[in-house]
């Protein structure tokens, strides 16, 4: 069965600093990959996602991930974080299923940017 | 993009009562998707409602519980019975804007609280 697990509940950076937050899957076969925010009272919305090929993708708001099938990861980083990026990242997973398209979302990492 | 409405955007209501609740999207649209976020916790999927067909309900989920309406397009209704504390959430609808992308975009949420 397909599964997300994102080991950090919550992390806190520094405005200007780096960001990484991690998420790894399992999934028997290549993953759809995605990564939503959800600030606070608002619905998600989706950063990036990676279906195939190049596996460094390039998202919104400065975000990229990186693919990782050795380790079945798909981490999210930013290079500077800004305060605006306070807010829940969930990581999901996805699969073609009869019927549609079912993802799995992981439980998700608070971010949280001290001045 | 999409824009999503949903109504109400939260409701305080009694144990023993219904709530629906109302999505819509700005534009025609072949998969609507209902989740529940249950609080500090993330999204679970209640069911997908595809336009002309009967909704298809994740493990856990029945219809006699959430029944869901699809009249057409661009709307969705979900309705919550005989509601008890445990059913206080976020519920979030979601679509595919178009098909077999594989990207989702929400709305912003119906917060419930059941008293």
């Amino acid at each position: 069965a397909q599964s997300v697990t994102q080991p950090d509940i919550h992390i806190t950076v520094s405005e200007g600093a780096s960001l990484e937050l991690r998420c790894n899957y399992s999934y028997g076969a290549t993953p759809y990959l995605f990564w939503y925010v959800q600030s606070p009272g608002q619905g998600l919305q989706l950063l990036l996602k990676y279906f195939s090929g190049d596996t460094l993708v390039q998202g919104i708001k400065g975000f990229e991930a990186e693919f990782k099938r050795s380790q079945s990861s798909f981490n999210l980083r930013k290079p500077s974080v800004h305060w605006s990026d306070a807010a829940e990242y969930f990581c999901a997973v996805g699969s073609p299923n009869t019927g549609g398209f079912k993802t799995i979302f992981g439980a998700g990492t608070r971010l949280f940017v001290k001045a | 993009s999409a824009v999503i409405s949903q109504k109400p955007s939260r409701d305080i209501c009694q144990r023993g009562t219904s709530l629906t609740i109302q999505c819509q999207v700005d534009s025609q649209v072949t998969m609507m998707f209902w989740y529940r976020q249950q609080p500090g916790q993330s999204l679970t999927l209640i069911a997908t409602a595809n336009q002309g067909s009967e909704a298809t309900y994740e493990s856990g989920f029945v219809i006699d519980k959430f029944p869901i309406s699809r009249p057409n397009l661009t709307f969705s209704t979900l309705t919550v019975s005989n509601m008890s504390p445990e059913d206080s959430s976020i519920y979030l609808c979601s679509v595919e804007l178009a098909e077999s992308s594989y990207e989702q975009y929400f709305g912003p949420g119906t917060r419930l609280t059941v008293t």
